[in-house]
């Protein structure tokens, strides 16, 4: 069964430096998420993307975090400079069907949990 | 935007017995709404979901009803077993499309 491929898995970093995190979607599918997971809570969407295209990033800080997904298949995350709460799990998802007003499954990847010093 | 609170936050629950988690949710235009069972370590992975022109759903032993008047939603999970025992998220569509989660209930279930 085809499923959402994360890297790194774990990553340890100290604050100020720059850290990037990498995403390849189910084969297909065309809606891709990038959500952030404090412990204990649950999943926060950072950013949506359409094929290539941005659809939401209302939640993403922008100061310091960026997105994209240039060929409208995999899609990198990066956080610069890093700063001590953005220590989380960031989650991967994607979805076969276009965004709009009807939901519809995301399918996880495994996640990277970033710490950082 | 949408709101999702989750109750209870934890739940141990003897083997067999059943467990009942409620979410409630604020914006009227929720059609969609998901459950994800998450174990330690695991990414989160769709156990059943429902769509606003149904009220109630079931799979086996798990079930989920819904009540749009009321706005909540709940899981139900009957002969549960230790492999039961995981993290659970509720969640709803935003009038955009966009999911938001509850914070979850950690689910024990104790032989």
């Amino acid at each position: 069964e085809a499923e959402v491929a994360q890297s790194p898995r774990y990553k340890i970093t100290e604050k100020s430096q720059a850290v990037a995190f990498w995403c390849d979607p189910i084969s297909g599918h065309a809606t891709l998420y990038w959500y952030r997971q404090i412990l204990g809570q649950g999943p926060e969407l950072l950013v949506q993307f359409q094929d290539e295209s941005v659809v939401d990033d209302s939640q993403l800080p922008k100061d310091r975090f960026s997105a994209e997904r240039l060929k409208g298949v995999d899609s990198t995350l990066k956080i610069q400079p890093a700063e001590l709460g953005d220590s989380a799990m960031y989650l991967c998802a994607s979805s076969p069907k276009e965004s709009g007003p009807n939901g519809n499954e995301q399918f996880f990847g495994p996640g990277t949990r970033l710490t950082v010093l | 935007g949408e709101n999702v609170e989750q109750h209870p936050s934890t739940l141990s629950v003897q083997e067999g017995d059943s467990a009942v988690i409620k979410c409630t949710y604020s914006d009227s235009a929720s059609n969609y709404f998901p459950w994800y069972k998450q174990e330690l370590g695991k990414r989160p992975q769709l156990i059943i979901d429902i769509r606003s022109n149904v009220g109630e759903k079931k799979d086996q032993r798990i079930a989920v009803t819904l009540n749009k008047t009321a706005k909540h939603f709940s899981l139900h999970i009957t002969e549960t077993q230790p492999e039961d025992s995981a993290v659970y998220f509720c969640a709803a569509t935003d009038s955009w499309g966009k999911l938001q989660f509850g914070a979850g209930t950690q689910v024990v279930v104790t032989p």
